[in-house]
């Protein structure tokens, strides 16, 4: 099984600055790798996939990077919308496996 | 627009059963393999069980024996057949429809195995 780590836990941003939050693989899963957003009470949303394509109508703020077992999300300019719990999941293997998040707050 | 839309969740007695149903619209069902994923109280996402379009199915080390997954494709609808729950089931239970990743989810159902 593929393990998925998150860093860091949480991530205190205030409204305008950025964010890079981090996910590595335990082996190498080469570029199959999606990030997903999820605010309280909501269902998540998929942010990128293949490590750096943005899903349908996701804001250019959000872009992604990394390849085999060291991966990156960035958020430019936080808006208020995107103060959520962000999870990063391989599909190179079965079974599919998510990191434990990270949290982005408000600074 | 796609929607997904879970139901069946509750509040279950430790070794009862629940059947969650995830009603599907908006999309050719046939043509998209679906999985269910739980989030625990406190922790992240974990996939739990996957069905192709085909019917062939997987399930978690956590889950194998106990759940089942299966769809109706007449009906547009993905279920979870789940079986001497423990108190560890406790989570919010999402369908999402599959690629490789999940590219729609629902809003989820919470199940609660408690005494």
């Amino acid at each position: 099984e593929t393990v998925m780590t998150q860093s860091p836990a949480t991530l205190s941003v205030s409204p305008g600055e950025g964010a890079t939050l981090s996910c590595r693989a335990s082996q190498s899963i080469s570029t199959f790798l999606a990030w997903y957003q999820q605010t309280p009470g909501q269902a998540p949303r998929l942010l990128i996939y293949g490590a750096s394509t943005r899903a349908t109508g996701i804001p250019a703020r959000f872009s992604g990077s990394g390849s085999g077992t060291e991966f990156t999300l960035t958020i430019n300019s936080l808006q208020s919308e995107d103060f959520a719990v962000y999870y990063c999941q391989q599909y190179s293997d079965r079974p599919l496996t998510f990191g434990g998040g990270t949290k982005v707050e408000i600074k | 627009e796609v929607q997904l839309l879970e139901s069946g969740g509750g509040l279950v007695q430790p070794g009862g059963t629940l059947r969650l149903s995830c009603a599907a619209s908006g999309f050719t069902f046939t043509n998209y393999a679906l999985t269910w994923v739980r989030r625990a109280p406190g922790k992240g996402l974990e996939w739990v069980s996957g069905i192709s379009a085909n019917g062939a199915d997987t399930s978690a080390d956590s889950v194998k024996g106990r759940f089942i997954i299966s769809r109706d494709n007449s009906k547009n609808t993905l279920y979870l057949q789940m079986n001497s729950l423990r108190a560890e089931d406790t989570a919010i239970y999402y369908c999402a429809r599959q690629l490789y990743y999940f590219d729609q989810w629902g809003r989820g159902t919470q199940v609660t195995v408690s005494s």
